[in-house]
C-alpha cells in the first residue's frame, strides 16, 4: 500500500453537484494538507490540519468543506463549483517533528474539471 | 511578492549530462527550509532534497545536490548525469518556521531529457 492515496483520480462535475475527495494515509503522520495546483500557477495551500483540528484556511471560498474524522483520513467536499476551480488537488501528509526532514509526502492527485 | 521564484519554465539536457534548476526565495525568517519536489506526469510529488537555513553543508542526496547560497537566496537544484527518467516538473518549495508546516511553492521548471 503507498504511503497517500487519494481518489477518485479523476473527477468531472457539473456547477450543481456535490462532491467529495478522499485522502487516506498510512504513514502515522498526524498533519494532512489540501493542495490546489492550476495550470501555470504554483502550488496554493488550501487547508491545514493537525491531530484532526483544522489550523489554517487558506481564504478558501466556502465551496470547499474539509473534514478530518481522524488522524488518517482527509476529505475536501465540493458543492456549486465554478470552472476556474478545475484543477489538480494533492494531498499531503507530515509527521509532526518527524521525517528526516520533516518532510510532507504526497498523493497521486485527483485530477478535477468542473463543466 | 513571489517567496519563491522558479525563472525556468522549460529546461533541455541530454542524458548523461548535469543540469542546474534556479531557484530563488525571499523571506525575513532566520529559520526556514528549502525543498526540491519532482513531479512525474502522473502527477505524484516526490520528495528530492531539503536544506535548512542554519546548515553549512550543501545537501546531497545521490545524484541532487542543493546549491545553496544563502546570501543571494539561491537554492539551486544540480542534477548529475541526467536520465530519461528524470523528465518531469520540479518545484522548488520553501517552509517558514514562523508560518507554520505548510509549504510555499514556486511555479516550477519543467526538464526535458533527451538520449
Amino acid at each position: 500500500e503507498t504511503g497517500v492515496t487519494q481518489t477518485p483520480r479523476h473527477l468531472v462535475m457539473g456547477m450543481t453537484n456535490k462532491k467529495s475527495l478522499k485522502c487516506e494515509q498510512h504513514l502515522g503522520h498526524n498533519a494532512m494538507y489540501w493542495y490546489k495546483q492550476s495550470a501555470k500557477k504554483p502550488l496554493e495551500l488550501m487547508f491545514v490540519y493537525n491531530f484532526k483540528e483544522q489550523t489554517e484556511n487558506n481564504s478558501v471560498p466556502s465551496r470547499f468543506s474539509p473534514e478530518c474524522p481522524n488522524s488518517s483520513h482527509l476529505f475536501l467536499h465540493l458543492h456549486t463549483l465554478q470552472p476556474e476551480d478545475s484543477a489538480l488537488y494533492l494531498c499531503a501528509s507530515k509527521a509532526e517533528g518527524g521525517g528526516r526532514f520533516n518532510e510532507q509526502f504526497f498523493g497521486p492527485g485527483t485530477r478535477l474539471t468542473v463543466l | 511578492a513571489q517567496k519563491i521564484t522558479q525563472t525556468q519554465p522549460g529546461m533541455f539536457v541530454q542524458e548523461k549530462e548535469a543540469v542546474t534548476l534556479d531557484c530563488t526565495y525571499d523571506t525575513s525568517d532566520q529559520s526556514y527550509g528549502l525543498f526540491w519536489y519532482k513531479q512525474p506526469s502522473s502527477g505524484e510529488m516526490i520528495f528530492l532534497i531539503y536544506q535548512g537555513s542554519y546548515d553549512e553543508q550543501n545537501a546531497t542526496e545521490g545524484r541532487y545536490s542543493l546549491n545553496f547560497q544563502k546570501a543571494r537566496k539561491s537554492a539551486n537544484l544540480v542534477i548529475s548525469a541526467s536520465q530519461l527518467g528524470d523528465s518531469a516538473m520540479y518545484f522548488c518549495a520553501m517552509r517558514e518556521a514562523q508560518a507554520g508546516t505548510a509549504l510555499i511553492f514556486g511555479k516550477g521548471t519543467t526538464l526535458s531529457v533527451s538520449s
